[in-house]
């Protein structure tokens, strides 16, 4: 059974650079999109973007400026960076595998969620 | 690009049927067989129940329907139960390759 964790630091200064790994385990990432979704504390899911196995990748307009995706197979994680963070950054960030870059579908598989603040 | 627009909240008793509205635009939801639908239990990770407009994961209960009409799609819940109540997010892709999500309904059941 495939298993996502994501890992980071749960509390980000502003201005500072928000960094979470998303460790794969029980399957491999070959053939699969890696995303990063996040909710702000009883708001709505957003989507942030996405990165291929083979490194391509995909992000939300409204966060391209401040987003970086990484993956690293041989470890069978990818990693998002944020840079530049505020209050409105904080957020419930979940990975999620998928098999296609359009849509969900039968092979998905989501982290739990990791909160990170921003705050002094 | 704007989110999509669900309603805020709908309610149900055990047994009835109720359906969740999606509405996109021309842009999104109008042009793209991609729309999926999510169930979220308080502080769980969101479920995929419906994916490109009206297939089933396996293990999703036949109970949970969708389809789509020009920009507005739905999500049919029938023969409500009570472990049916939480959000339900809707999500489609976009003309700018992207994807965007719905606001999120709570749905209650009484």
């Amino acid at each position: 059974q495939v298993q996502l964790q994501e890992s980071g630091p749960g509390l980000v200064k502003p201005s500072e650079t928000l960094s979470l790994t998303c460790t794969v385990s029980g399957g491999s990432m070959r053939g699969f999109y890696c995303y990063w979704i996040r909710q702000p504390p009883g708001k709505g899911l957003e989507w942030i973007g996405y990165i291929y196995y083979s490194g391509s990748t995909n992000y939300n307009p409204s966060l391209k400026s401040r987003v970086t995706m990484s993956v690293d197979t041989s470890k069978s994680q990818f990693s998002l960076r944020l840079n530049s963070v505020t209050a409105a950054d904080t957020a419930v960030y979940y990975c999620a595998t998928m098999k296609a870059p359009y849509s969900s579908g039968p092979s998905d598989y989501w982290g739990q969620g990791t909160l990170v603040t921003v705050s002094s | 690009q704007s989110a999509l627009t669900q309603p805020a909240s709908v309610s149900g008793s055990p047994g009835q049927s109720i359906t969740i509205s999606c509405t996109g635009t021309s842009s999104d939801v109008g042009t793209y067989n991609y729309v999926s639908w999510y169930q979220q239990h308080p502080g769980k990770a969101p479920k995929v129940m419906i994916y490109e407009v009206n297939n089933r994961p396996s293990g999703v209960s036949d109970r949970f329907s969708g389809s789509k009409s020009g920009n507005t799609a739905s999500l049919t819940i029938s023969g409500l139960q009570a472990e049916d109540e939480a959000d339900y997010y809707c999500s489609s892709y976009t003309s700018s390759t992207t994807w965007v999500f719905g606001g999120g309904t709570k749905l209650t059941v009484l």
